[in-house]
């Protein structure tokens, strides 16, 4: 079976342009999470999606958005993009969209670099 | 006082040991816990998933939960340099699938 799988791979930008980012999770699940790891912040929740809705979100601003297609593959937009974005943008999918017992495969990530 | 916390490290052991990772987290009402494995450069990898009290093994990892205490362990036996990583703990902190992750704490296993 697949992984989730991300594109691009590796972006650089420059201040203040946008960008999306897409994943393809893993076939049969549809629940897609987007995360951003940082050096200082960690690995920070952004947005999760569900059968096409946003269900969850973190704190940021609403300069990241995603949305999720009829077959969940998802994209991310981030724009006007500040040197503070730079980051690696982690997807996760997992099986089911309700309960707890939810667990998240992780894509391989697309590094961003703002200059 | 933060949703999931870990110990940063670095933790070092020699290869054959024990190492024991340790994370705490603030919801008492958190249903599912995890543990990942992030190699320098890669994303992270689902190794454990704990939902009940008590001990869960998978071969050479045991995962730890006490809810009372709010409190979830990684042990690795006989511990080898591949297993040289950053480990990150996680918690579906609001049984909604809404994911949040400690710091992580980097292992190094010495030969």
């Amino acid at each position: 079976k697949a992984g989730v799988t991300q594109t691009p791979r590796y972006l650089i930008k420059t201040r203040g342009q946008q960008v999306t980012l897409s994943c393809s999770p893993i076939s049969g699940h549809r629940s897609v999470s987007w995360y951003q790891q940082t050096p200082g912040q960690g690995l920070q929740f952004l947005f999760e999606y569900f059968s096409e809705t946003q269900r969850n979100k973190g704190n940021f601003p609403g300069r990241f958005s995603g949305r999720q297609f009829s077959n969940s593959r998802s994209e991310m937009n981030v724009s006007t993009l500040e040197l503070g974005d730079s980051a690696l943008y982690l997807c996760a999918s997992s099986l089911a969209g309700t309960g707890s017992y939810n667990e998240q495969f992780f894509g391989p990530g697309t590094r961003l670099t703002v200059l | 006082q933060k949703e999931v916390e870990q110990n940063s490290g670095p933790l070092s052991v020699p290869e054959g040991a024990i190492a024991s990772l340790n994370c705490t987290y603030s919801d008492r009402g958190s249903q599912s816990f995890f543990w990942y494995r992030q190699y320098s450069g890669k994303s992270p990898e689902l190794i454990m998933s704990i939902y009940s009290n008590g001990d869960k093994e998978d071969g050479r990892f045991t995962a730890q939960l006490n809810k009372a205490s709010q409190y979830v362990s990684l042990l690795i036996r006989d511990s080898q340099p591949s297993d040289s990583a950053t480990y990150l703990c996680a918690v579906n902190i609001y049984n909604n699938n809404d994911m949040r992750f400690g710091a992580g704490t980097r292992l190094t296993v010495k030969p």
